[in-house]
């Protein structure tokens, strides 16, 4: 049973918009803190972003910061991550997981993952 | 930001061998460390928690220990399917961070 299926991914040119989905079929995401995570061909991983349970806290790599917004929707048990002004080194896997932590103020650890999906900006 | 150091960052082993991955962190962070297994185009899954937490349903052959900075993942008796690539991560505060990686070849 997958329960993170991500969609929204594919090819776009530099300076331009995508939104990531994230949607938990198969999980309760509604008391957890969610997140965006990426892997660059042939990378680690890259914490990108992170939104609380309630949606009113959200937290940003500085390298994405300002360019990327992170939102969800509770009734729709959905993560998005909007990326706007995308450059070539944005290019990567984008996964979306669950912070296993609950409520927590912190980041915990990310216990679920969806199945990743490729944002590719190239010209 | 804290930054994390895995060591080695490769290293090739076999079947039925004892392997362990170190994890440095750049200040204190208590027990506020995570561990990641990942296969060649899978997402990560996750393992251990808190330094030493086995998640649900991980083997009882991996194994993690340390606190503060130092810290290390052992897996005793590989298995085929261990060969992968295992990161450290760090959730003492935000940004969570990851090491770099290591891989375990055959």
């Amino acid at each position: 049973q997958v329960q993170l299926v991500q969609t929204g991914g594919g090819v776009v040119q530099p300076g331009k918009s995508l939104r990531l989905t994230c949607a938990a079929p198969g999980l309760s995401i509604r008391n957890y803190a969610m997140v965006w995570v990426r892997q660059a061909p042939g990378k680690g991983l890259e914490w990108v972003a992170s939104i609380s349970y309630d949606g009113t806290k959200k937290f940003y790599a500085d390298s994405v910061k300002g360019r990327f917004t992170v939102s969800r929707d509770v009734s729709k048990n959905t993560v998005y991550l909007e990326m706007s002004s995308l450059r070539v080194d944005d290019t990567a896997i984008f996964y979306c997981a669950r912070d296993g932590g609950g409520i927590a103020a912190r980041p915990r650890y990310f216990d679920y993952w969806g199945q990743g999906t490729l944002v590719s900006v190239s010209s | 930001d804290i930054q994390m150091t895995q060591s080695p960052s490769s290293l090739s082993a076999s079947v039925g061998d004892r392997v362990t991955i170190t994890c440095r962190a750049s200040l204190s962070i208590d027990r506020h460390l995570n561990w990641y297994q990942q296969k060649p185009g899978k997402a990560p899954k996750f393992l251990i928690y808190d330094a030493s937490t086995l998640q649900s349903g991980v083997p009882s052959r991996f194994s993690g220990s340390g606190s503060g900075t130092d810290f290390t993942l052992t897996i005793s008796d590989l298995h085929p399917e261990d060969f992968a690539t295992y990161y450290c991560q760090e959730t003492f505060r935000n940004p969570p961070i990851f090491g770099q990686g290591t891989r375990l070849d055959i």
